[in-house]
């Protein structure tokens, strides 16, 4: 029962250009959405996140967007950077009792 | 506070071996959570605890899998009678009243039985 989908396992970017990572979700009482970043042999670190109350959410060069009515959320990333390049997990949950995760996309941002 | 730490980094185990993970959370956090994580995936949720209280568990934990939290502090998670369905990454995270929603991860202990 796979509540949050990422389905695009990997992304290529050209450096200075605009990477957009998408996430879906099934569940309508999701509350709360998170965006992880992940390299190699550490845990996920936390990038942004947006309560379902907005429908946008900025820091820096991270933007979220949240689509409700779709069930969909994107990350944009501009400009993108080589050290960008790590996997992306989006998250859902509500209540802080669960948070249900994605399965990745994996960013290649090209010098 | 250096972050979220866990203990041990790598645990090579034998089938049928019991095991046990350690997690020391930010120190004024109050919500703590363990996932699991397999090659390909992302973090799978296995149970929340606010304070000492175990608050949530995934119906996908068998009852050879236990956690605990004593003093609201550190959490330990046991596996019993491990199997070799139960290599994989263990996650811990934890989470405070000043940032809301957000989790913050540990370093993960790599489980391999085999």
């Amino acid at each position: 029962d796979q509540q949050v989908k990422q389905n695009s396992p990997s992304l290529s970017v050209q450096e200075g250009r605009i990477s957009i990572l998408n996430c879906d979700y099934t569940n309508s009482m999701f509350d709360y959405f998170l965006w992880y970043k992940k390299y190699p042999a550490e845990g996920p670190t936390f990038l942004i996140s947006i309560s379902s109350i907005k429908d946008k959410n900025e820091d820096g060069r991270f933007t979220v967007f949240l689509n409700k009515s779709a069930k969909h959320l994107s990350l944009h990333i501009v400009p993108s950077q080589p050290g960008d390049s790590a996997v992306y997990f989006c998250a859902a949950g509500y209540n802080f009792n669960k948070f249900y995760f994605g399965s990745g996309t994996k960013l290649n941002v090209k010098p | 506070d250096t972050g979220v730490s866990q203990d041990p980094r790598h645990k090579i185990t034998k089938r049928g071996q019991n095991v046990t993970f350690r997690c020391d959370p930010i120190s004024e956090h109050n919500r703590l959570y363990w996932y699991r994580q397999t090659l390909g995936q992302g973090p799978e949720f296995l149970t929340y605890f606010q304070n000492e209280a175990q608050l949530e568990k995934s119906r996908l934990l068998s009852d050879r899998f236990s956690a605990e939290r004593p003093k609201g502090s550190f959490s330990t998670l046991e596996i019993q009678r491990t199997e070799q369905g139960d290599s994989a990454m263990y996650l811990c995270a934890s989470g405070g009243a000043s940032s809301y929603n957000e989790q913050f991860f540990g370093p993960g202990t790599r489980l391999t039985v085999l």
